[in-house]
């Protein structure tokens, strides 16, 4: 069975540009979360979206949106791009509700902006 | 807030050798605790969770017992193995959000 999968794996912005970032839960998980990485530190919790509606919002700016689409899969979007957005990006997917249980994660997309 | 704390690392170890990671939490009510592992190259993966005070998690010859009088859950293998060197991760999830808190991971290195 296929695991959970994101989307570019890597890509460069500039400053002031937008970045969508995408994910595939593993089939049967209709909760998807996605999380920063900055490079030495844990990630950081951005979003959680269950059944296509969001469950919890980390402490990030506006700039940061997500959606969960009717197949489950979810987009992150990122908006004026700023140097500090550059990280790994996890999507991991559940198939919990409630409270936070066993997550899978995707490699993850790395996104540099210059 | 909640917080997790990890000793730093890198952890450098012989091959067999006994391995201890410390972890310690901050946490208002009953968390779940959890610790992931993250192979070069590969996504975050679950190793070993625990639910309630007293539990051990135990996975792959990992341990760790949740231990709430000392809010710690620190990570044990009695012998490792090159094969074991990765970036470990100790989170604790609770509240009434949806998420995981992470510590900043600490580096295991094992030589041959």
């Amino acid at each position: 069975d296929a695991g959970v999968t994101q989307s570019p794996t890597h890509l460069i912005k500039t400053r002031g540009q937008h970045v969508t970032l995408r994910c595939s839960p593993i089939s049967g998980h209709k909760s998807v979360s996605w999380y920063q990485q900055v490079l030495g530190q844990g990630p950081q919790f951005i979003f959680q979206y269950y059944e296509k509606e969001e469950r919890g919002r980390g402490n990030f700016p506006d700039r940061f949106s997500a959606r969960q689409f009717p197949n489950y899969s979810s987009e992150l979007n990122v908006n004026a791009l700023l140097l500090g957005d550059s990280a790994l990006y996890l999507c991991a997917s559940s198939s919990a509700q409630g409270r936070a249980g066993e997550l899978f994660f995707g490699e993850g997309s790395r996104l540099t902006v210059l | 807030g909640n917080s997790v704390t990890q000793m730093e690392g890198p952890v450098t170890l012989s091959e067999e050798a006994f391995l201890t990671i410390n972890c310690t939490y901050t946490a208002t009510g009953y968390p779940s605790l959890f610790w992931y592992v993250q192979y070069p190259g590969e996504g975050l993966q679950l190793l070993l969770k625990a639910t309630k005070a007293d539990d051990k998690g135990s996975n792959k010859g990992f341990e760790a017992t949740y231990r709430k009088e000392t809010t710690s859950f620190h990570l044990e293998k009695g012998s490792v193995q090159v094969s074991d060197s990765a970036v470990y991760f100790c989170a604790l999830s609770g509240g009434s959000n949806y998420q995981l808190i992470w510590g900043a991971g600490t580096k295991l290195i094992i030589k041959p």
